[in-house]
């Protein structure tokens, strides 16, 4: 299995364009996570799905902040507009039935 | 918030040592999990440990857990220069929801 792919690796962007980061799960996993990793606030989560429905999204800062999982083999993380402060490493995790997660790669993203 | 805080933060021995770090937290958990992430990496999960276990070991690993003081502890022994990384603890409530420590960092010297 090529194991969570996330897409890209790195994002550089302007302050208000809109972001979006894409992830592909372990086929067969059932949940899907997505964190943000900051020096400061450590690793964060965001949103999680399972079965494809949002279960949590609590840890979504702000409404700039959406996901969405159409199928159980994709899902996004879309900022809109972007700002410096969501300049951060993404990771993306998937799981079956809520035990061990397997983490994608990360996205670093900088927002200048 | 992050539920587990692991202590040291940092952490620097020699090969062939044991690194011990321990990982505090505060509501009561469903299970525990370990995981390493080597620097620019994504995490990778080391060992799961149920609520109802004391001990468990995975290789050169190590866990206990002591739910009446709400805490883990993990034990790398005869480390390696490969074991250099951060590694968290992370709670699961029922719900597979995990909240993560800020980390310890290792250091292992050749």
């Amino acid at each position: 299995d090529a194991g969570v792919i996330q897409s890209p690796r790195h994002e550089v962007t302007e302050m208000g364009q809109e972001v979006t980061l894409r992830c592909k799960p372990i086929s067969g996993h059932n949940s899907l996570f997505w964190y943000r990793q900051t020096m400061m606030r450590g690793l964060e989560l965001l949103i999680y799905f399972n079965n494809n429905v949002p279960i949590d999204d609590s840890g979504m800062p702000e409404d700039r902040f959406s996901a969405k999982m159409p199928n159980a083999s994709f899902s996004t993380l879309k900022i809109q507009p972007s700002e410096p402060r969501d300049s951060a490493v993404y990771f993306c995790a998937s799981s079956l039935n809520y035990y061990e997660q397997y983490f994608g790669p990360g996205t670093r993203l900088t927002v200048t | 918030s992050q539920q587990g805080e692991e202590d040291p933060q940092a952490l620097s021995i020699q090969e062939g040592e044991n690194a011990t770090m321990n990982c505090s937290y505060k509501t009561s958990i469903n299970n525990l999990q370990w995981y390493r992430q080597n620097s620019g990496r994504g995490l990778v999960h080391l060992i799961l440990i149920r609520s109802n276990e004391r001990e468990k070991h995975s290789g050169r690993l190590r866990v206990t857990l002591d739910t009446s003081k709400k805490s883990s502890s993990l034990l790398i022994t005869a480390s390696r220069a490969a074991d250099t990384a951060s590694y968290f603890c992370a709670t699961d409530d029922s719900w597979g929801k995990l909240q993560f420590g800020a980390g310890t960092q290792v250091v292992v010297t050749p």
